[in-house]
């Protein structure tokens, strides 16, 4: 079955400091990769995707994610966090031989950014 | 522009009784996805439609947990018998369409269910 792993529950940070979530799938084939993230008392909403071509994309609020087939895995960076980025971050996958959007979401981590 | 509701916020109900969760997507949103998410078990994929019909119910945990959507719009998921391990937030999720498996999903604010 598919799965996807996120190693760290709970991620603390002071201000300033550089973050790296890890995220790794269990699927052969093609996948759509995704990252989202719930703000304390908000919605899930989208950082970034990943489809196909530079394996570095970036997304809102200075966030990026590198997608390494090789290594099944899909990690979440950004060089400087802010305490405004306390929040839980979900790692997705989407495997194109499903049909349609289905996502398999990861557990979760929660960063908390101290000011 | 409106973003997907969900309605109830909260319900809290005692076992054995029957609920209905209600999910307004966003409008044009031809695809429409149900998750549970629960402590110690993350998000779940329950069902998804396409239109009215849907063709991944590989997520319903059992047959007391059914869905239906009326009008390529509103959505309802319906659990019979609750039981306590049905305690969760369900959360819905619409985009705009739903074949490439690269549409940006729009989550709703869930609505929190407590079975006691």
């Amino acid at each position: 079955a598919q799965s996807v792993s996120q190693h760290n529950h709970h991620v603390i940070l002071s201000e300033a400091a550089s973050l790296e979530l890890g995220c790794n799938y269990s699927y052969g084939g093609t996948v759509n990769l995704f990252w989202y993230v719930q703000y304390p008392g908000q919605h899930l909403q989208l950082l970034l995707k990943y489809f196909s071509g530079d394996p570095l994309v970036k997304g809102i609020k200075g966030f990026e994610a590198e997608f390494i087939k090789s290594k099944f895995s899909f990690n979440l960076r950004k060089p400087s966090v802010q305490w405004s980025d306390t929040a839980e971050y979900f790692c997705a996958v989407n495997a194109l031989g499903n049909q349609g959007g289905k996502l398999i979401f990861g557990q979760g981590t929660e960063l908390s950014v101290k000011p | 522009g409106a973003g997907v509701s969900q309605s109830p916020s909260n319900k809290v109900t005692e076992k054995g009784k029957d609920v209905e969760l209600r999910c307004d997507p966003i409008s044009g949103h031809t695809a429409l996805y149900w998750y549970r998410q629960s402590l110690g078990q993350g998000l779940e994929f329950l069902i998804y439609f396409q239109g009215n019909s849907a063709p991944d119910k590989s997520g319903l945990p059992s047959d007391r947990f059914s869905a239906e959507r009326t009008g390529g719009s509103v959505s309802t998921l319906t659990i019979q018998r609750t039981q306590q391990e049905d305690s969760a937030v369900y959360l819905c999720a619409s985009s705009l369409h739903y074949l490439t498996g690269q549409e940006t999903q729009y989550f709703g604010p869930g609505t929190r269910l407590l079975v006691l």
